[in-house]
């Protein structure tokens, strides 16, 4: 049936560290795609989404792109902060979910 | 401003006992979903409605259930609580399926002992 994958964590960098959390998925036709942020004691949020092939979704210096042929949505952000500490969510359409990938940053 | 709210946020009950869990969205959001959260599991869909009256299983229904009698809430009932449940339950909504962002809840933090 229709999944998502995501890297699993946890994972730690420094400060300015360049990072990746990888997605992939499997599903027929053409879902919307999203990362969602969760930070410690809150609900999910947003931080990007793509609705086709080939967009690029990118928010607070982060970006991901809806790449068809490999079936992946993978996150990338050039220089981390420690406030980007926090639980990263792959999501396709609604309701499926990867199970998450925490990043710590530190000073 | 608009939002989506849970209550209680923290709640400690007994193996089996019927607990309710309240999510209240003031966005007029047609879908919303109720999310079970454990480590190693991620997120898991429970049960799900696109509107008033419709009601769907998630992947993990059994010992929940919902009701939607309008637009703005949607309860999640445990008809017997068991240690099993011990999780932290999200509610989200959306205005329409597929490309629309979840709005989610803070998060009810229920423990059955």
């Amino acid at each position: 049936g229709d999944s998502v994958t995501q890297m699993e964590g946890p994972v730690t960098l420094s400060e300015e560290a360049f990072l990746t959390i990888n997605c992939t998925y499997t599903a027929t036709g053409y879902p919307s795609l999203f990362w969602y942020v969760q930070y410690p004691g809150e609900g999910l949020q947003l931080l990007l989404k793509a609705t086709k092939a080939d967009d690029k979704g990118s928010n607070k210096g982060f970006e991901a792109t809806y790449r068809k042929e490999t079936t992946s949505f993978h996150l990338e952000k050039g220089s981390v902060q420690v406030s980007d500490s926090a639980v990263y969510f792959c999501a396709y359409n609604d309701m499926r979910f990867g199970a998450g990938t925490r990043l710590t940053v530190k000073p | 401003d608009a939002e989506i709210t849970q209550s209680p946020r923290h709640k400690i009950t007994e193996t089996g006992r019927q607990v309710t869990l309240a999510c209240h969205q003031t966005w007029n959001h047609n879908n919303m979903f109720w999310y079970r959260q454990d480590l190693g599991h991620g997120l898991r869909l429970i049960h799900y409605s696109y509107g008033v009256h419709d009601t769907n299983k998630g992947e993990v229904s059994d010992g929940y259930s919902v009701s939607r009698s309008n637009t703005e809430d949607l309860p999640l009932t445990l008809e017997s609580a068991a240690s099993s449940q011990t999780s932290v339950y999200f509610c989200a909504s959306s205005e329409q399926g597929g490309a629309d962002e979840q709005f989610f809840g803070p998060g009810t933090r229920l423990t059955v002992l």
